[in-house]
């Protein structure tokens, strides 16, 4: 139980365009996604926390214009990079807390993570 | 500033040993503690998780927490090469969030 898919798992593109990645609770509820971006070596960061049907809370220095978040329903988040440059090569990686969990509210499951390289 | 603090590594044990993660918190208002594992490459994958002070064990691991010390720490029994990876500490802080605080990670490396 507690799975989470992203799509793609990889993914090359030009400089000045956007990418989708999109993520997926499997087999359950997921009332808040986050959104994480992790460069080679270093820890997780987080970019933003999205909630089902309200808009998406930025970290601080997270430019919410380049990266568009929208929680459309309760298994699905996805993160639109827009106008992709080089230096937003990274490790996106999603994690979903499972809604109505009365024992173990605060458990982030991760998804696989998707690996973006900006040419 | 909410800080989650581990030492970085690299941890070598030699297999078959107990090999011991330690993690410090600033907020003394801190509800929930996980310890995620990542391989290199791959996204962290959920281990244990603890709430209550005292010692929570499952297999091979045993997670501990000392909440007047701000302090969480993670067991492995019996390490194997396969447990060779990032360890991170994360931490809810209050009620009413979801958001976790990540450490930096801890490298663990298995000596066969």
């Amino acid at each position: 139980g507690a799975v989470v898919s992203q799509h793609p798992s990889r993914v090359i593109c030009k400089s000045g365009t956007s990418v989708k990645i999109e993520c997926r609770s499997l087999d359950f509820q997921a009332t808040t996604m986050f959104w994480y971006r992790q460069f080679p070596k270093k820890s997780l960061m987080l970019m933003a926390t999205s909630n089902e049907g309200s808009k998406a809370t930025y970290e601080q220095g997270v430019e919410k214009d380049k990266f568009l978040i929208n929680h459309a329903s309760l298994t699905l988040s996805t993160l639109t990079v827009t106008s992709a440059h080089p230096e937003d090569s990274s490790f996106y990686i999603c994690s979903a807390s499972l809604a109505g969990d009365l024992f173990f509210p605060d458990t982030q499951y991760f998804g696989p993570g998707t690996r973006l390289t900006v040419l | 500033q909410k800080e989650v603090e581990q030492n970085s590594g690299p941890l070598s044990v030699p297999e078959g040993a107990i090999a011991s993660l330690n993690c410090t918190y600033s907020d003394r208002g801190s509800q929930s503690f996980f310890w995620y594992r990542q391989y290199s490459g791959k996204s962290p994958e959920l281990i244990m998780f603890i709430y209550s002070n005292g010692d929570k064990e499952d297999g091979r691991f045993t997670a501990q927490l000392n909440k007047a010390s701000q302090y969480v720490s993670l067991l492995i029994r019996d390490s194997q090469p396969s447990d060779s990876a990032t360890y991170l500490c994360a931490v809810k802080y209050g009620a009413g969030s979801y958001q976790l605080t990540f450490g930096k990670g801890t490298k663990l490396s298995v000596i066969p």
